[in-house]
């Protein structure tokens, strides 16, 4: 989908150097979100965004940290890479939320994800 | 916390046959919403169908509907006349206030 890219696309890193995922919008949705899909786990919410410079934890957080200065960037960042970390990482973008009453469908959009191999 | 639960990690199907996914979700919230994305190789998330848990009427698109199950909190795909490009992971998903809960995924084989 044009509305949402990530970069990079795919990145091979080492055990204990920062890495920086970026997350970029063309809709100027409110929520965004990072995501991060592993075999047998689904995907599993990492961060989340619900507007510039609100972020919030999510369900696999510890590791990671977030950065929102633009209502179009998201950007994901593993302070200090492991191995554990070596995923693909979705993006995801969202008009609204439920409870606000927007007339949407509340569901996401999707980046095109990014392949993070830590070495 | 709402978890979501895909017992099938994988299923076949022959094409132009019909075959149903299986996902249960936990939950104690009455707004919500569900989803069934597809993930086919090229890794891209495809919204397939959604349902508001306030409709009872089951949502169809094409080929694609759903039978929902509140009270059993059941929320099952079926694919009819499968085709080749069918051939994905698909993965349910329930959508809460901040979050979007996804099962482990079912991956779908097509046989020709």
């Amino acid at each position: 989908d044009a509305g949402i890219t990530q970069s990079p696309r795919h990145k091979v890193t080492e055990t204990g150097t920062p890495v920086t995922l970026r997350c970029h919008q063309t809709e100027n949705h409110r929520y965004m979100y990072w995501y991060r899909q592993d075999p047998g786990h689904g995907l599993r919410l990492i961060h989340y965004s619900y507007g510039v410079k609100d972020t919030d934890k999510g369900e696999v957080s510890d590791g990671y940290s977030v950065s929102r200065s633009k209502t179009e960037d998201f950007l994901l960042t593993l302070e200090s890479a492991t191995s554990s970390q070596t995923s693909v990482y979705f993006c995801a973008i969202s008009e609204s939320t439920i409870g606000t009453r927007a007339r949407n469908n509340y569901g996401y959009t999707f980046g095109s994800g990014t392949r993070l191999t830590v070495v | 916390a709402q978890t979501v639960t895909q017992s099938q990690p994988e299923m076949s199907v022959q094409e132009a046959e019909t075959v149903t996914l299986s996902c249960t979700y936990d939950t104690s919230e009455s707004d919500y919403y569900l989803f069934w994305y597809k993930q086919p190789p090229s890794r891209q998330m495809i919204l397939v169908i959604r349902q508001e848990a306030y409709k009872q009427q089951n949502a169809t698109e094409n080929r694609f509907s759903v039978n929902f199950q509140k009270a059993a909190k059941s929320f099952s795909l079926k694919i009819s006349d499968s085709q080749l490009g069918d051939a994905a992971m698909y993965f349910c998903a329930y959508r809460t206030t901040n979050d979007m809960r996804f099962g482990a995924g079912t991956r779908l084989t097509v046989k020709p």
